[in-house]
């Protein structure tokens, strides 16, 4: 199957401090990405998604200001959190999909914790 | 929007048993996707099935579109099987071109 890396997979970030978190295809190329956050013990709730070029699509109730999405290629997408507090604190995925299709590859995941 | 179920939410087996996970959708979908989510959060893809049955190993998962259901089987489950189960459709398009997840089905396996 297709491999989506991410990085990184755990990261540790002041209160008030930005943090990116990538995302990228190694063998095909992302026509879309998704990102997703999941908290405990639930299921991943869809944030956004983005299409190579264009402007992400943030879910309702998702702060567009708040979490910046760019997919400036065809094999990258980055997710950052500007001004992180610690409600921002969870596990973040990203998953992408290629070539007009509809099968997901998923990254590891990058667990946040802002202190 | 598709609202996915996932049924039991947890099950506990002793090692070498065989399960079955059930996921039912309310509307009409493109696709189906079964993943398992290991203890450090990577999503495995196990299936990507709209329609009939197919077999990997010790796993195996129906979709039967038409009553708008599938079903992912484990046989001879090991302690490694461990972990959450999702099922995951996708919508026909336009805005619902995005996979909706199912709650999860906790699965444990006890040696």
């Amino acid at each position: 199957g297709a491999v989506v890396s991410q990085h990184p997979s755990r990261v540790i970030c002041k209160s008030g401090t930005s943090v990116k978190i990538e995302c990228r295809s190694l063998d095909f190329q992302a026509t879309t990405m998704f990102w997703y956050r999941q908290f405990p013990k639930q299921s991943l709730m869809l944030m956004a998604t983005s299409n190579e070029g264009s402007k992400a699509t943030y879910e309702q109730g998702v702060e567009k200001d708040k979490f910046l999405i760019n997919h400036a290629s065809l094999t990258l997408s980055t997710l950052t959190v500007t001004s992180a507090h610690p409600e921002d604190s969870s596990f973040y995925i990203c998953s992408a999909v290629g070539g007009g299709g509809t099968e997901a590859f998923f990254g590891q995941g990058t667990r946040l914790t802002v202190v | 929007g598709i609202q996915v179920e996932q049924s039991p939410p947890d099950l506990i087996l002793q090692e070498g048993a065989n399960s079955t996970l059930r996921c039912n959708f309310s509307d009409s979908v493109n696709n189906l996707q079964w993943f398992h989510q290991n203890p450090w959060g990577q999503l495995i893809n196990l299936f990507y099935i709209p329609s009939g049955t197919k077999q990997n190993g010790r796993l195996s998962a129906t979709t039967v579109a038409t009553e708008r259901y599938s079903l992912l089987y484990i046989s001879s489950s090991q302690t490694t099987d461990s972990g959450v189960y999702f099922c995951a459709v996708w919508g026909s398009g336009g805005s619902n071109y995005k996979l909706t997840f199912g709650k999860g089905t906790l699965l444990t396996v006890n040696p």
